[in-house]
């Protein structure tokens, strides 16, 4: 079945430097979900990837997909401590139904 | 506007025992799915539900079933609880278009302690 993989499973930064977690399918996707999970809390929906190749920014975030549709990118510049928590990558096969399959996450660790 | 709401938020079973979980998703939101959080494997999907059918299911055994009411709140049942069971279990809402995934909106989730 499909497999959605990140890496780092964890990472320790000092705040203001910069951070990057990448999201690897094995199989080519419709669509990426990006998600951030705070300590104790639910995951938040961050944004939906859909082109090939395209790229989104949300102030210090950017986020790609990749050309061939199976591996994406979230980099965050100048990490601050309001950044911790773990982000989950969220791929959907070309299903048009509600099935994604979440990433093994990636926990930001920012010390001040 | 509420956001979906998720009871009980804690509970505790013994093995053997079965659990029901429910889940009451945005307004106007007809997709409901379920997710199982534990710290080995992340976030594993179980199953979703869209206008009172089951459109999606995971990988899980039979002792976990859902299903969705006519207002689109859902229950899922686990029957013989394992040890194994025990996790934060989560409820996401969306509008579930046909063709198209969208956002998910998640509740706080129920955490499960099977003794």
């Amino acid at each position: 079945g499909q497999q959605v993989m990140q890496i780092p499973q964890y990472q320790h930064v000092q705040e203001g430097e910069d951070f990057t977690t990448y999201c690897n399918s094995s199989t080519t996707l419709s669509n990426i979900q990006w998600y951030k999970q705070r300590p104790g809390g639910h995951p938040v929906f961050l944004i939906q990837l859909v082109k090939s190749g395209e790229v989104k920014k949300q102030k210090r975030l950017t986020f790609q997909f990749g050309e061939a549709k199976k591996n994406s990118s979230l980099h965050i510049t100048a990490t601050q401590t309001t950044d911790v928590g773990t982000y989950f990558c969220a791929g959907s096969q070309n299903t048009g139904f509600q099935k994604l399959v979440f990433g093994t996450g990636t926990r930001l660790l920012v010390s001040p | 506007k509420a956001g979906v709401t998720q009871t009980p938020r804690y509970l505790i079973k013994t093995r053997g025992q079965q659990v029901t979980l429910s889940c009451s998703p945005i307004s106007g939101h007809r997709s409901v799915s379920w997710y199982q959080q534990t710290p080995g494997q992340g976030l594993q999907f179980l199953f979703e539900y869209f206008s009172e059918t089951q459109r999606n299911k995971g990988n899980f055994p039979g002792r976990f079933s859902g299903r969705q009411f006519s207002n689109s709140r859902s229950e899922m049942n686990v029957s013989t609880l394992e040890l194994g069971d025990s996790a934060l279990y989560l409820c996401a809402s969306s509008f579930g278009t046909s063709g198209t995934t969208g956002e998910l909106f998640f509740g706080e989730g129920s955490r499960l302690t099977v003794l």
